[in-house]
């Protein structure tokens, strides 16, 4: 089956740097997308990867190592309002390019 | 205003009753989703959409329907309501992030509660 994996829960602190790990079981891999959730608000679009490497947009970056089937989210500069879940998701040939998402990842920022 | 729209914010039904759920996107985006979020599972895709008149089921399609008569309009239908279904739902339309990749836009989503 197809599956991803990232922590349920992150802790960092305020002006820091952050990191979300994501690992993934997929056949026939696409791409890997990361949204950004509030509580009680929808998921909004943060990065795209389809090739190795590494993808900067201001204080967010997005990683990817298809060898190693693994992705990472990372988030400089931490802000309060980045207090949210991280949704890794993976699109396959297999899925017919629909996204797979893993469980969430929850931000707490402390001041 | 350009955008993703769902209705009704929040429902309140009984097991058994049927509830339509609307989602209206104004892109003109082929591709449409329905998705619903419970606590611990992230977003399961229910049905999607490539175009109007073509719905294709997702991983977890049984007891909703769907239909896609206008490009714009992609309504979810719980023929049967169950206490299963009690969940967040979410409507999604595709266009294309940085580097041409997918990028979804999503509705605010619609709360539901089946008793």
């Amino acid at each position: 089956g197809q599956s991803l994996e990232q922590p349920s829960e992150v802790t960092a602190v305020e002006g820091a740097i952050v990191q979300i790990n994501c690992t993934y079981q997929t056949s026939g891999f696409y791409g890997l997308s990361w949204y950004q959730q509030h509580d009680g608000g929808a998921p909004t679009f943060l990065s795209y990867n389809a090739l190795d490497g590494l993808e900067e947009t201001g204080r967010f970056s997005s990683f990817l190592s298809r060898s190693d089937s693994y992705g990472y989210l990372l988030l400089q500069e931490l802000q309060m309002k980045d207090s949210a879940s991280y949704f890794c998701a993976v699109s396959t040939m297999d899925s017919n390019y629909q996204l797979i998402w893993g469980a969430g990842t929850k931000l707490i920022i402390k001041p | 205003d350009a955008g993703i729209t769902q209705s009704p914010r929040y429902k309140i039904t009984e097991t058994g009753r049927q509830v339509t759920l609307m989602c209206h996107q104004t892109w003109s985006h082929s591709y449409m989703f329905w998705y619903r979020q419970d606590l611990g599972h992230g977003l399961r895709l229910i049905y999607y959409s490539a175009a109007a008149d073509i719905t294709d089921k997702g991983e977890v399609p049984d007891g909703y329907v769907v239909s896609r008569s206008k490009t714009e309009n992609f309504p979810l239908t719980l023929e049967s309501a169950t206490r299963s279904q009690t969940s967040v739902y979410f409507c999604a339309s595709r266009g294309t992030g940085q580097g041409g990749g997918e990028k979804l836009f999503f509705g605010s989503g619609t709360q539901l509660s089946v008793l």
